[in-house]
């Protein structure tokens, strides 16, 4: 399977705990995208990387999260002392910027994380 | 700001044709994307349309574009039980951010 992969699916974790999640976009994929989707809403844009460098970050990130991708492969998305808010699915997306105006991003399964 | 509107909730026979509607705010947007989730899935990019088309066609889905309105509509023709799945509709300016709508969900009765 060459698409986008995410890991764990679930994670279900006690608030107040750190947690770690994994994406590995699509090989040749230079853009990397985390979104979060929280039950009846759409994704909301959370940072996105190119290559290993972090472009964007939206408000929504706050200072508990912070995201890497240190070889411009794989990322993570590591949430410090949850809240039970923080509850959501979390997507990852990559595409391939070639420097044209459109570029698809594809989506992973993502996570779903559960803050008890 | 930017700002995506859908309705929530669509229900169609089979056979039918299916018609989702969105309502955006952002008149710089360059892209405007219908995605489909289905239960337990990433999303899935079905179509776009670029701000300075009208309409495009592939296959089963038209997608109208109303740029005057800021009215972007979606129609599947003869809808089968598989179409089933939320619908988002997105909309790109022309930087990374992609904003989503809250998506509506299409239930295809047999």
């Amino acid at each position: 399977d060459t698409g986008v992969s995410q890991n764990p699916r679930h994670k279900i974790t006690k608030r107040g705990q750190n947690v770690t999640f994994r994406c590995d976009p699509i090989s040749e994929h230079n853009r990397l995208y985390w979104y979060r989707q929280t039950l009846g809403q759409g994704p909301e844009f959370l940072t996105y990387f190119q290559n290993e460098a972090q472009l964007e970050k939206s408000r929504l990130l706050s200072d508990r999260f912070s995201a890497e991708r240190p070889k411009g492969s794989f990322s993570t998305l590591e949430i410090q002392r949850t809240e039970q808010g923080d509850s959501a699915m979390y997507l990852c997306a990559s595409s391939l910027h070639s420097g044209g105006a459109f570029n698809e991003q594809f989506f992973g399964p993502g996570t779903r994380l559960t803050v008890l | 700001g930017e700002d995506v509107e859908q309705s929530l909730f669509l229900s169609v026979r089979e056979g039918d044709s299916s018609v989702i509607n969105c309502t955006y705010t952002d008149s710089s947007s360059t892209y405007l994307y219908w995605y489909k989730q289905e239960p337990g899935a990433g999303l899935q990019l079905l179509t776009y349309i670029f701000s300075n088309m009208d309409m495009k066609q592939d296959q089963r889905l038209t997608v109208l574009l109303n740029k005057k309105d800021k009215h972007l509509s979606l129609r599947i023709a003869d809808t089968q039980t598989g179409d089933s799945a939320i619908y988002f509709c997105a909309e790109w300016p022309g930087y990374q951010k992609v904003t989503f709508g809250i998506g509506t969900k299409l239930q295809v009765i047999p």
